[in-house]
């Protein structure tokens, strides 16, 4: 069974830190790597999508890729309020049109 | 923009009622899924289509069905609805195999 695992959190941080999020995955050759946002009672949206090593920049997001590791992480530059939701890991299943989920970790961004 | 709507936002069925959940996507998206959303389990895959009539199970299939007759258009057929089967119901669709998934607004069901 192929696995994402997130920690549940919730992970609370001041509003102006830094926000560090991890996921790990359990399939060695995924190569397809996506960060959700889903605030309460709403649907999940694009926050970034990684496929190389190394990390990706999107403003205030920074989506960090390790596959040897098989780790992927979130950062969140600058925390506001606004960002305290839960954020979901995804990983494509390598040659299907699957994605596996993780069950998301909680931010709560404090004023 | 892309856009994927689901009929209703909130949903309260019977016990064995025959339920009916629908997806639209005006993207013109080859692939789209159904996923069922509860606490502590995440985000579960029931069934998903990458063209039109075709349609693959995902990991917990039992107990619904899909039909896909135009591409744009994604139905999740619940025959015969359980208690168990309350959930919050998402759909979504992408363009390709490893592209993004954009997803509906939700249709929370209460099964009674």
């Amino acid at each position: 069974q192929k696995e994402v695992e997130q920690n549940s959190g919730p992970l609370s941080v001041p509003e102006g830190a830094i926000a560090s999020l991890n996921c790990t995955y359990s399939d060695r050759v995924s190569q397809s790597f996506f960060w959700y946002r889903q605030y309460s009672g709403k649907s999940p949206e694009l926050i970034m999508s990684i496929y190389s090593n190394g990390d990706k920049e999107d403003g205030r997001f920074t989506a960090q890729l390790n596959k040897a590791s098989q780790y992927v992480s979130l950062l969140i530059r600058d925390s506001q309020p606004s960002d305290s939701a839960t954020y979901l890991c995804a990983v494509n299943l390598p040659g299907t049109y699957k994605y596996i989920f993780g069950t998301g970790t909680r931010l709560k961004v404090l004023a | 923009d892309v856009k994927v709507t689901q009929s209703s936002r909130y949903l309260v069925k019977r016990t064995g009622e025959k339920v009916f959940l629908e997806c639209v996507q005006d993207m013109d998206h080859e692939n789209m899924f159904w996923y069922r959303q509860d606490p502590g389990l995440g985000l579960r895959l029931i069934y998903f289509s990458y063209d039109v009539k075709m349609k693959e199970k995902g990991d917990i299939p039992e107990g619904y069905s899909v039909s896909r007759e135009k591409k744009e258009r994604f139905s999740l057929i619940l025959e015969s609805a359980s208690t168990n089967q309350t959930s919050m119901y998402l759909c979504a669709s992408t363009a390709g195999t490893v592209e993004t998934q954009y997803f509906g607004p939700g249709t929370r069901l209460l099964v009674l």
